[in-house]
Parts: C-alpha cells; sequence; structure tokens
C-alpha cells in the first residue's frame, strides 16, 4: 500500500496560476522524487531531490527536499494547459537497496 | 531499447487463467521493478530485483503472483489462477542501480482485465 501521503488530491486552478503540492511520511526516506503522468501513458520523472534541505529547479518546477527526510513539496509557477496531469511523489527508503514508493497522486485540472 | 518496455499493451484474461506479463528494461539497468497501478492511484510496489536477485518481493500481494529475472535484463511477472481483483494496470520500471542517483524509468504498463 501507500506509505507517502500525499496532498491535496485533485486540484482545479486558472491558467497562469501558481501550484503547490506535497507529500508526507512517517518514515525517512533518502531520495525523493517528483513524477508526472499522462493519460495512457507511464510516469515521467519531473525532478530528483537527494539531500535533506535541497531545492531545485527545473523550468516553472521547484522541489524541495524537507529537512526532517519526511517531507517534499512541488511548486508548479504560471501554470499552463499543458501542467494537466497527474502528479506524483515518490520516496526511496535508506534500507541499503533501491525500494521507491509513491504517493497518491496529485491530479491537476488547470482551465485556460 | 531507448526506453522501458512492456508487453503485452493489453491482455484481457478469464478468471482463473495465468497470465504472463514480460518488461524489457532500459539496456544495462541494474534494477527492475513491477507495480501495480490501480485508476487514479499512485503507483503500488510488488516487486523489484538488481540483476537477477529478487531483493524484496514483500509487495506481491499473495502466492498467486510471481516473477523472475533470470538472466538479469527481460522479466517476466505472472499471475496464476487470476481473479476479477487482479484488474489492474502493471507497470515495470528501470534505474541504473546503487543507492541514491538512481531515479526509475516507466514503462507504459500492461493494463490487465480479468473478466
Amino acid at each position: 500500500g501507500q506509505q507517502l501521503n500525499q496532498s491535496p488530491q485533485s486540484m482545479f486552478i486558472q491558467e497562469g496560476e501558481d501550484v503547490s503540492m506535497n507529500c508526507t511520511s512517517s518514515s525517512i526516506f533518502n531520495t525523493w522524487l517528483w513524477y508526472k503522468q499522462d493519460p495512457g501513458e507511464g510516469p515521467v520523472l519531473l525532478i530528483a531531490l537527494y539531500k535533506a534541505g535541497e531545492l531545485t529547479s527545473n523550468g516553472r518546477l521547484t522541489a524541495q527536499f524537507g529537512i526532517t527526510r519526511k517531507d517534499s513539496f512541488l511548486n508548479i509557477s504560471a501554470s499552463i494547459p499543458s501542467d494537466v496531469g497527474i502528479y506524483f511523489c515518490a520516496g526511496q527508503r535508506p534500507t541499503g537497496n533501491n525500494d521507491m514508493r509513491f504517493g497518491a497522486g496529485t491530479r491537476l485540472t488547470v482551465k485556460p | 531499447g531507448a526506453g522501458v518496455s512492456q508487453s503485452p499493451r493489453y491482455k484481457v484474461t478469464k478468471r482463473g487463467q495465468d497470465v504472463a506479463l514480460r518488461c524489457d528494461p532500459i539496456s544495462g539497468h541494474v534494477s527492475l521493478y513491477w507495480y501495480r497501478q490501480a485508476l487514479g492511484q499512485g503507483p503500488e510496489f510488488l516487486t523489484y530485483f538488481n540483476y537477477e536477485a529478487q531483493q524484496d518481493k514483500s509487495g506481491l500481494p499473495n502466492d498467486r503472483f510471481s516473477a523472475e529475472r533470470p538472466e538479469g535484463s527481460i522479466s517476466t511477472l505472472t499471475i496464476q489462477r487470476t481473479e476479477q481483483r487482479d484488474s489492474a494496470m502493471y507497470r515495470c520500471a528501470s534505474s541504473t542501480g546503487g543507492t541514491g542517483n538512481s531515479p526509475l524509468h516507466f514503462g507504459n504498463g500492461t493494463r490487465l482485465t480479468v473478466t
């Protein structure tokens, strides 16, 4: 089952608005990743975070790895219609292997 | 190949039949993962391999589910005596492996429908 709590579940915003979503966990993760999934496609990696406190940008996207290592957020600035999709956070647990768990997703709708 | 390839893309089977889902990872990728994704949900971990070794199978729902990766490349996820609740999108992902800097790259999945 899901080990990451992702919120909000869905968002309806106007084109041009900024968006923020986050993921929390009761467990520590040593990597946080954010993916976007379009209908009929597999998740595509947007941003990867590898250090607590790390703040990384990719165009209009900014993500941060929380200091406690138990949370992460993703911001999208000046949203555009093609931002529509489902955004997933994923975390890699510090178990000495490559175990990766996903949040339940945030469904983003952007109204032109 | 250039990306993770899964086959078949769609599989419809009758309850009680066995199915085998195939994943061809990105060439050279050490780690291979199987996830199951219900509509509107995030991928749910099933199992994963480093090379041919199955590292963790704790996410497999029950003993009808098994996976193998005998030569450390292509993997097969097998579901025996399928049930309607097995209907879902099954996704494979691969990564370069190692701890840290190895994000997953996903295939387009196999949509399984059990009637």
